[in-house]
């Protein structure tokens, strides 16, 4: 199983809402980020996370919240987001935690705040 | 974090031709890697490259480093519809390879 699920693949929230992304993978890869893609742009680096600690935090709104219960999973929990947070969240994986080796992607949640 | 660039921002071939794409980079690093992006699509790892390699090929793929120079070259050869994405070089940030940060990217359209 090579591969990266995330879910939903598309969100809508109002300002006000809470809401969370999901991740899951079960390839054993001990390293785990989010990435947040606007049309036409690169990804851009938000959060990593190494044997299910907290290692890089790309000094992302606290609006963003990231958790990581167990080696499979990486939530991303959302709270008082604006319409600019609207973007493409990607998750990936790699093995080993350090790096060194590629990115699994996920396909992406697609959101949209009002 | 801004660590590569591409260039060109966007390409436009016939079919059977071959693409370049190059990409620069700031700091050093341990490897450098490609990946490619259907439109709004997960991305997908192309190839990796070590720092201490200067060419390296996958199938239709040529990809060459020159750390002298910070920048890596992508080519695609004999071009295919299906080659029409996004393609995009990474590299860990400053050593960290848990930083991998990608540059702006090119835009390659294959025309039929």
């Amino acid at each position: 199983d090579t591969e990266v699920t995330q879910t939903p693949k598309h969100l809508v929230m109002g300002m006000t809402n809470k809401k969370s992304l999901k991740c899951e993978q079960h390839m054993g890869h001990r390293a785990m980020y989010w990435y947040k893609q606007k049309a036409k742009k690169p990804p851009e680096l938000m959060f990593v996370y190494s044997y299910e600690k907290l290692s890089i935090n790309e000094s992302v709104p606290s609006r963003f919240s990231p958790e990581c219960p167990n080696s499979s999973l990486l939530n991303l929990h959302l709270h008082a987001l604006q319409p600019e947070d609207s973007a493409l969240y990607l998750c990936a994986s790699s093995h080993p935690a350090g790096g060194t080796g590629e990115l699994f992607f996920g396909e992406g949640s697609r959101l949209t705040v009002l | 974090s801004q660590q590569g660039e591409e260039d060109p921002q966007a390409l436009s071939i016939q079919e059977g031709e071959n693409a370049t794409m190059n990409c620069s980079y700031k700091t050093s690093i341990n490897n450098l890697q490609w990946y490619r992006q259907n439109s709004g699509r997960g991305l997908v790892h192309l190839i990796l490259i070590r720092s201490n390699e200067r060419e390296k090929h996958s199938g239709r793929l040529r990809v060459t480093l020159d750390t002298s120079k910070k920048s890596s070259s992508l080519l695609i050869t004999a071009s295919r519809a299906a080659d029409t994405a996004s393609y995009f070089c990474a590299t860990g940030y400053m050593n960290r390879d848990d930083k991998i940060i990608f540059g702006k990217g090119t835009r390659l359209h294959i025309l039929p």
